[in-house]
């Protein structure tokens, strides 16, 4: 069976400090990658997606970048946090079908 | 541009009733939707997914309907109990994308 897993869980940065955030599928080959932010009283929201290694597509302007350096690896960065990227991020991904999505457990992200 | 409601924002119920949860999106064009369920602080469990031609989908005590030309959804949840207490949300995927636009959620809370 699928598994997605994220980590860490949560996390507190300071303003300025630069991010790391890794998702990694297991049980399935080739799968569609997919980065949201769900903010504090609003609804998740796309920022990147990834139909293959090295193929990543942004859907909404900022400092936040995404990478993916192996089939089943999808790593969200920032060089410098700023205190609107606080929020609690999810990964997700999808079969090349354009199914179902499937959720990680998300990350919790702090930035003061 | 795709925009996706829905109502009530939050609901209480006592266990046992029958509850509709609504969601409605403003372009008709959509190629699925889906219902989630998010528990606090975790990441989303896909619940039903509805493809454009389809009507409804049932999955035990839920069934979600679909009306594509009115734009709207319900999710119907049978005899409720305290452990469906969560956050629900539907998205729609829109034909040639691999991107779900999400609604803000109808929080539940079910009491003994």
């Amino acid at each position: 069976s699928q598994t997605i897993h994220q980590w860490p869980a949560t996390l507190v940065q300071p303003v300025g400090s630069p991010l790391s955030l890794e998702c990694t599928v297991e049980g399935t080959s080739n799968p569609n990658l997919y980065w949201y932010r769900q903010a504090a009283g609003r609804g998740l929201q796309l920022l990147f997606y990834s139909v293959g290694i090295g193929q990543i597509s942004s859907e909404v302007p900022q400092n936040l970048s995404a990478s993916r350096p192996q089939d089943r690896q999808f790593i969200l960065s920032s060089k410098k946090l700023l205190l609107s990227d606080s929020g609690f991020y999810l990964c997700a991904w999808s079969g090349r079908v354009r199914e179902t999505q499937y959720f990680g457990p998300g990350t919790r992200l702090l930035v003061l | 541009k795709q925009e996706v409601t829905q109502i009530p924002a939050a609901l209480s119920v006592p266990e046992g009733e029958n509850l509709v949860l609504n969601c409605s999106f403003t372009d008709s064009a959509i190629y699925n939707l889906q219902w989630f369920r998010q528990d606090p602080g975790k990441g989303l469990t896909s619940l039903l997914l509805i493809q454009s031609s389809q009507r409804e989908q049932t999955s035990g005590r839920l069934n979600a309907s679909l009306d594509k030309s009115s734009g709207r959804s319900t999710l119907y949840i049978a005899a409720s109990q305290p452990g469906d207490s969560a956050t629900y949300l539907c998205a729609v995927r829109r034909y040639n994308t691999d991107k779900l636009i999400f609604g803000t959620g109808t929080r539940l809370q079910v009491f003994p």
